[in-house]
C-alpha cells in the first residue's frame, strides 16, 4: 500500500518553464516532508524540506506548497533549466519511527534546452 | 570525506546463490538503512538500524537479512536470491539528531 503518491511519473518542460510535481499522503502523522533528487548512477540527495506548520518553503528556484487539509504537498521549480533533469522525489516520516522516510514513485524530469 | 560507500556497485547472480552487499559510512551516524528502487515504485525500505547491534524491519524485508555488528557498517544479505530481488540497492545514513538522509551511489543487482 503506497502511503504517498506522486505524479506524474514523467514530465517534459521547456528551459525557462515552470515544473510542478504533485504528491498526496495518507497518514496525518507524517511530520516531515523532503524532496530527494537523484541524477542517473547516483544515489538520492536532499533538495528541499518542509513541516506542516508551514504553507511554504522557498529556496532559491524550488519552492514547496503544503496543503495539510487536503494532505498534499508539490514542487514548484521556477526557470527550469537542463542541469533540473533528474529524477525527484517526495518523501514523509514521522518523528516517532525512526525517521523512516516513505517515498513516492519518483517524477523523471527533463528539462528541454 | 568519503560519505555512505556502496560495494559492490554491480552484481549478476544466479538464482539461488547468496551474497552480501556492504554499506559503509565514516560520518559517525547512528542510523543507517537499506532501500531498493524499481522502476515506478520509488525507494522501498527493506531494514534499518538505530544504533550498532539493533536492525528492524521495513516495507519489504522478506529474502533479506541485515547485520550492523560495527557502527560504520551495514550489510545486507540475500541468503538464496530470486529473479524478484533484481533491483537498484540504497544505503543512507543519518545523525540521531537530524533528518537528513546521505545515500550511496547504489548497488546495481541481477538475479538470473
Amino acid at each position: 500500500q503506497q502511503q504517498v503518491k506522486q505524479s506524474p511519473q514523467s514530465l517534459i518542460v521547456q528551459k525557462g518553464g515552470i515544473s510542478i510535481i504533485n504528491c498526496a499522503y495518507e497518514n496525518t502523522a507524517f511530520d516531515y516532508f523532503p524532496w530527494y533528487q537523484q541524477f542517473p548512477g547516483k544515489g538520492p540527495a536532499l533538495l528541499i524540506a518542509i513541516r506542516p506548520d508551514v504553507s511554504e518553503k522557498k529556496e532559491g528556484r524550488f519552492t514547496i506548497s503544503f496543503n495539510k487539509s487536503a494532505k498534499q504537498f508539490s514542487l514548484h521549480i521556477m526557470d527550469s533549466q537542463p542541469g533540473d533533469s533528474a529524477t525527484y522525489f517526495c518523501a514523509a516520516s514521522m518523528e516517532t519511527s525512526g525517521s523512516r522516510l516513505t517515498f513516492g514513485e519518483g517524477t523523471q524530469l527533463t528539462v528541454n534546452p | 570525506n568519503a560519505g555512505v560507500t556502496q560495494t559492490p556497485k554491480f552484481r549478476v547472480l544466479k538464482t539461488g546463490q547468496s551474497m552480501t552487499l556492504l554499506c559503509a559510512q565514516d560520518m559517525n551516524h547512528e542510523y543507517m538503512y537499506w532501500y531498493r528502487q524499481d522502476p515506478g515504485m520509488g525507494l522501498r525500505l527493506i531494514h534499518y538500524s538505530v544504533g550498532e547491534g539493533t536492525t528492524a524491519k521495513g516495507e519489504v524485508p522478506d529474502g533479506y537479512n541485515v547485520s550492523r555488528l560495527k557502527k560504520q557498517n551495514f550489510l545486507l544479505g540475500l541468503e538464496s536470491a530470486a529473479p524478484s530481488q533484481t533491483s537498484v540497492y540504497f544505503c543512507a545514513s543519518k545523525s540521531s539528531g537530524a533528518n537528513v538522509l546521505t545515500f550511496g551511489a547504489g548497488s546495481r543487482l541481477t538475479v538470473l
